[in-house]
């Protein structure tokens, strides 16, 4: 089975702070790919950042990069110069290819302060 | 990408009727998932649904609860049957566009209350 763990229910970070939100994951397969989503209250899922397993480099998009080590089967995301429109849940997901589903983690909740 | 609409946005119904979510994309697509999201909790595969051909559901979920139209490859709906105050939830579809890209896109979701 697949599994997505998030051991972080809820975070907090200060405005223009660093924050970093941790996944761990279990499969037998050897091709997969992970995501982080941000849901607001507004609850539309956005895609924040995806990775490759097969790819050794670390995805970044602005100021959200991931640390991705594939032997420890952790896919973490660490969020730069936090900002309040920041504020969310992010979900860890993991799936096998374009006709797969989806497998979620538990959330993480993220608070920005000011 | 892909833009997904759901209509309706929120409905409140009451036990033992059944509601009908339409999910509308933009652009043509092969691969379309509904999920729920019960309250406070994470997302649920309900089903996928590939234009032409039956839906696969996911364990625990059952056509005769979740009944699932694909007409076209822009177009599919879900249907809530008689409902009970646990089918409250959120009910989101995604798409994954095919084009080489393994993630989904979301449509803005369907707030379901069962009273």
């Amino acid at each position: 089975a697949q599994t997505v763990t998030q051991s972080q229910p809820e975070m907090s970070v200060q405005e223009a702070e660093t924050v970093t939100l941790s996944c761990t994951y279990d499969t037998s397969e050897s091709d997969y790919y992970l995501f982080w989503y941000k849901q607001p209250p507004s609850r539309q899922m956005i895609l924040v950042i995806r990775q490759e397993a097969y790819k050794q480099q670390n995805a970044t998009e602005n100021r959200f990069s991931v640390n991705f080590q594939k032997a420890a089967k952790s896919f973490s995301l660490k969020i730069s110069d936090s900002q309040l429109g920041d504020a969310a849940m992010y979900f860890c997901a993991f799936n096998t290819g374009t006709a797969s589903k989806l497998t979620f983690g538990t959330g993480t909740r993220l608070q920005v302060t000011l | 990408s892909a833009v997904i609409s759901q209509k309706p946005s929120r409905d409140i119904c009451q036990r033992g009727t059944s509601l009908t979510i339409q999910c509308q994309v933009d652009s043509q697509v092969t691969m379309m998932f509904w999920y729920r999201q019960q309250p406070g909790q994470s997302l649920t595969l309900i089903a996928t649904a590939n234009q032409g051909s039956e839906a696969t559901y996911e364990s625990g979920f059952v056509i005769d609860k979740f009944p699932i139209s694909r007409p076209n490859l822009t177009f599919s709906t879900l249907t809530v049957s008689n409902m009970s105050p646990e089918d409250s939830s959120i009910y989101l579809c995604s798409v994954n566009t095919g084009t080489g890209d393994y993630e989904q896109y979301f449509g803005p979701g369907t707030r379901l209350t069962v009273t």
